[in-house]
């Protein structure tokens, strides 16, 4: 089935710096790539997501890169802000249900 | 449009006995997906209903159960409560025409097991 691999666990960064969070995926079926927010008492929200037949989405401050090849795709925050302070994860989809990565905890200091 | 919510939000059960999660997806929605969250184990799919039919099992044992009724909303049950079984339990609707929609999550259920 498939494996989600995420990196860093944690992430610290000053604000106004960039973050980013890669996750590498095993199912070469797999062709829908979400990425979660999760912040403390709350179920995960959606911030993006991006399809196969994408190599790149971008909205606002936050873009996502695909490489299929590869198998791996990334997250990428501009211009962090102390609200951008949660729990991020990737998931990937193909013909199994949402398999997620285990999260990285992201830290934007003031 | 309101969304996902789920009831009751805190939980707390003793080992073997047995507890029932609700869900009511958003208005529309006809798929819901339950998730096991855990700090060790991270999310993990429990399974998926659509139009009231199973459509999807992860690997869990048959102590977790579900259900959804006609008017979309599911619940889930977990018999004979282990420790291990304390974790968030969430639940995602999505409007259930293709697996891959977005997921919209509610707020969580948060069950202890002492």
């Amino acid at each position: 089935g498939e494996n989600v691999e995420q990196h860093p666990s944690t992430l610290s960064v000053q604000e106004g710096d960039s973050a980013v969070i890669k996750c590498t995926y095993s199912d070469s079926a797999s062709n829908y790539f979400p990425w979660y927010k999760q912040e403390l008492g709350k179920g995960p929200q959606l911030i993006i997501d991006i399809r196969s037949n994408v190599g790149e989405k971008k909205d606002q401050r936050i873009a996502v890169t695909l490489n299929k090849t590869a198998k791996h795709f990334s997250l990428h925050i501009t211009e962090t802000q102390p609200e951008d302070s949660a729990v991020y994860f990737c998931a990937a989809m193909g013909n199994t249900p949402l398999v997620f990565g285990k999260g990285t905890r992201l830290s934007v200091i003031a | 449009k309101a969304g996902v919510t789920q009831t009751p939000r805190y939980l707390i059960k003793t080992r073997g006995q047995q507890v029932t999660l609700s869900c009511s997806p958003i208005s529309g929605h006809r798929s819901v997906s339950w998730y096991q969250q855990t700090p060790g184990q991270g999310l993990q799919f429990l399974f998926e209903y659509f139009s009231e039919t199973q459509r999807n099992k992860g690997n869990f044992p048959g102590r977790f159960s579900g259900r959804q009724f006609s008017n979309s909303r599911s619940e889930m049950n977990v018999s004979t409560l282990e420790l291990g079984d304390s974790a968030l339990y969430l639940c995602a609707s999505t409007s259930g025409g293709a697996y891959k929609e977005t997921q919209y999550f509610g707020p969580g259920t948060r069950l202890l097991v002492l």
